[in-house]
């Protein structure tokens, strides 16, 4: 079956733009999770959903990171007046439900200009 | 944020060696995962570990969860091309942040034909 996709798999922005990204999750999988890598670095959890909710946001750098999951399937990363240090590979991960196994998208390779 | 500790941070091996790498954290981990990145892809799981002290294979590969729960290790076994790619170790948090995955840095495997 369809594994988790992500749109766009690159992005090139300006420094101060406003970007999307978008995680369609594995078919009836109720927990998505957003994590930011960065070059040379492992993962790092940004935020997780259980159905419509974010029922932790505690990984967000800022303010400036928004993510939204409105009928609890897609999922979008929104981040605002981009900065150069928010360059980096920005990956979805879905479970069928929280602590089980999580299967990653391949990701969306954010550069900031 | 919280990360582990991962060794070595990369390997130059020959074709048909056998290959050892680990992990560990300041803090307890009551499941340990061990992924596999290639080069614009999301991770993959290889091995979970549930139980402090188990040891599990997944064909060419072992890995065991420390008995203090604050370590592990992934091996190798005759090593082969396609094996080339970074090996992350991750730590699957409990409690209040149940579910979100704590990564080491990666380990880079590159294999010699």
């Amino acid at each position: 079956g369809a594994g988790v996709s992500q749109t766009p798999s690159n992005k090139v922005t300006e420094k101060g733009k406003y970007v999307e990204l978008r995680c369609d999750p594995i078919s009836g999988h109720t927990a998505l999770y957003w994590y930011r890598q960065s070059l040379g670095q492992g993962p790092e959890f940004l935020i997780y959903f259980q159905g419509t909710g974010a029922a932790d946001d505690s990984g967000l750098p800022n303010d400036r990171f928004f993510a939204v999951r409105p009928e609890g399937s897609v999922s979008t990363l929104k981040i605002q007046r981009t900065e150069r240090g928010d360059s980096a590979v920005y990956l979805c991960a879905s479970s069928s439900t929280r602590g089980d196994t999580q299967y990653f998208g391949p990701g969306t390779r954010l550069t900031v200009l | 944020g919280q990360q582990l500790n991962q060794s070595p941070q990369s390997m130059f091996i020959q074709e048909g060696e056998d290959v050892s790498m680990n992990c560990t954290s300041s803090s307890i981990f009551n499941t340990w995962l061990w992924y596999k990145q290639d080069p614009g892809e999301g991770p993959v799981l290889l091995i979970a570990l549930y139980k402090a002290g188990e040891l599990t294979s997944n064909g060419r590969l072992t890995a065991q969860f420390g008995i203090t729960r604050k370590d592990s290790f992934l091996n190798i076994s005759a090593s082969i091309p396609s094996d080339v790619g970074i090996y992350f170790c991750a730590g699957l948090e409990g409690g209040g942040s149940q579910g979100n995955l704590i990564f080491g840095k990666g380990t880079k495997l590159s294999v010699k034909p």
